[in-house]
């Protein structure tokens, strides 16, 4: 079945370092993919989507783009801030009406 | 604009007890999702609605029951509360398919059974 992994927490990185968080899946057809985030005590809410191959999403200084020949939806940011420490999740959609979510990876930033 | 809520935000429970979880959404969409979230699990969907009247088991629905009766409420019943159920309980709701459309999340219901 469809499934999504990514990398495990926490990732703790100074304030103005480069965030990379991996995300991989497995699906048949052509998902789309998503990065939703959980600041403390909230629910998620979307960062970025990308809908088909090579699709680059962004948001906040965050990018990803969707890699069909690596199967890959990897997570970046230039220079992380303290506000950044969340929970961040990467998702898929395979065409039904359910989305697939991978376990989250925890993020700190310290100043 | 609300957005969607959920009530109660917190719920201590007996094992054995009953509950009910309500969400609404007044964004007029199609689509609403009940998700548990554990540590070290992600999310996992317990039940899923297309719309009003509909309802649909997900990955997770044993000992739940959920009802669609109004098109931006979504409720998520407990019959027989047990202590495998304690975990933080998020609504969410799209306009669309899954496929591509955002979902919105509600802030969540923390509940422990004891």
């Amino acid at each position: 079945g469809d499934s999504v992994t990514q990398m495990e927490g926490p990732v703790t990185l100074s304030e103005e370092a480069f965030l990379t968080i991996n995300c991989t899946y497995t699906a048949t057809g052509y998902p789309s993919l998503f990065w939703y985030v959980q600041y403390p005590g909230e629910g998620l809410q979307l960062l970025l989507k990308a809908t088909k191959a090579d699709d680059k999403g962004s948001n906040k200084g965050f990018e990803a783009t969707y890699r069909k020949e690596t199967t890959s939806f990897h997570l970046e940011k230039g220079s992380v801030q303290v506000s950044d420490s969340a929970v961040y999740f990467c998702a898929l959609s395979a065409g039904d009406d359910k989305i697939i979510f991978g376990k989250g990876t925890r993020l700190h930033i310290l100043p | 604009n609300a957005g969607v809520t959920q009530t109660p935000k917190f719920r201590v429970l007996k094992t054995g007890q009953s509950m009910t979880l309500l969400c609404a959404q007044d964004m007029n969409h199609e689509y609403m999702y009940w998700y548990r979230q554990d540590p070290g699990m992600g999310l996992r969907l317990i039940h899923y609605s297309v719309g009003e009247g509909t309802t649909a088991k997900g990955e997770v629905p044993d000992g739940y029951n959920v009802s669609r009766l109004k098109k931006q409420n979504f409720l998520l019943g407990l019959e027989s509360a047990a202590p495998s159920q304690t975990s933080v309980y998020f609504c969410a709701s799209s306009y669309l398919q899954g496929r591509t459309d955002t979902q919105y999340f509600g802030p969540g219901t923390r509940l422990t059974v004891l």
